[in-house]
């Protein structure tokens, strides 16, 4: 089963516009959420997390944003530059043994293009 | 130190055959990760490591995958008698013992089974 969903195959967005890219989760034990972004042959790099305590976190360009009632969070980039366009993974984590996170569950990732 | 080093980076190989990637992490990093990714997909765990100790694997893990992490630095991971179906990128990771700051991905090993 899909534990981490991202529904959007693809997203276009002109420059300088905002991108929201979204993910939807299911497990309740998820309290650590990352995103991730990939160039083709190349590893998954990260962006930014948020744990479950808080609803928003912010870095520069990009804020995640968390909402636990819906377990939903999405990923705001503003503005949108073309060096942004890149596969896009939501992944989340559940505290392994009870004091530090283990595995990471992904979604299936998000194609950003963003157009000059 | 210059992040997760991944070797090789391509492997084709026929089917039945045996291939072993081997993958060394950040220094300071005591866990390690395996995932696998297919095309169009998210990266799908395989097996992690604290140290030299074996966590936790994935049903994904069939007994023709095995990995190690003999003296709790870099770890190998191989595939026995591969398939067609074993084709995809792998793809190693290391962390921290809290993890909260992001796991680093390597650049991965890709596996094309002829």
């Amino acid at each position: 089963d899909q534990q981490v969903k991202q529904n959007s195959p693809s997203l276009s967005v002109q420059e300088g516009r905002i991108s929201i890219l979204n993910c939807d989760y299911t497990n309740s034990m998820f309290d650590y959420f990352l995103w991730y972004k990939k160039y083709p042959a190349e590893g998954p790099t990260f962006l930014i997390s948020i744990s479950s305590i808080k609803d928003k976190n912010e870095d520069g360009r990009f804020t995640v944003f968390l909402n636990k009632s819906a377990k939903h969070l999405s990923l705001h980039i503003v503005p949108s530059q073309p060096g942004d366009s890149a596969v896009y993974f939501c992944a989340a984590s559940a505290k392994a043994g009870g004091t530090s996170y283990g595995k990471l569950t992904f979604g299936q990732g998000t194609i950003l293009t963003v157009h000059p | 130190d210059t992040g997760v080093s991944q070797d090789p980076r391509h492997k084709i190989t026929k089917r039945g055959q045996n291939v072993t990637f081997r993958c060394d992490p950040i220094s300071e990093h005591n866990r390690l990760y395996w995932y696998r990714q297919t095309l169009g997909q998210g990266p799908e765990f395989l097996t992690y490591f604290q140290n030299e100790a074996q966590l936790e694997k994935s049903r994904l893990l069939s007994d023709r995958f095995s990995a190690e992490r003999p003296k709790g630095s870099f770890s190998t991971l191989e595939i026995q008698r591969t398939e067609q179906g074993d084709s995809a990128m792998y793809l190693c990771a290391s962390s921290s013992l809290s993890g909260n700051y992001g796991y680093t991905f390597g650049s991965g090993t890709r596996l094309t089974v002829v």
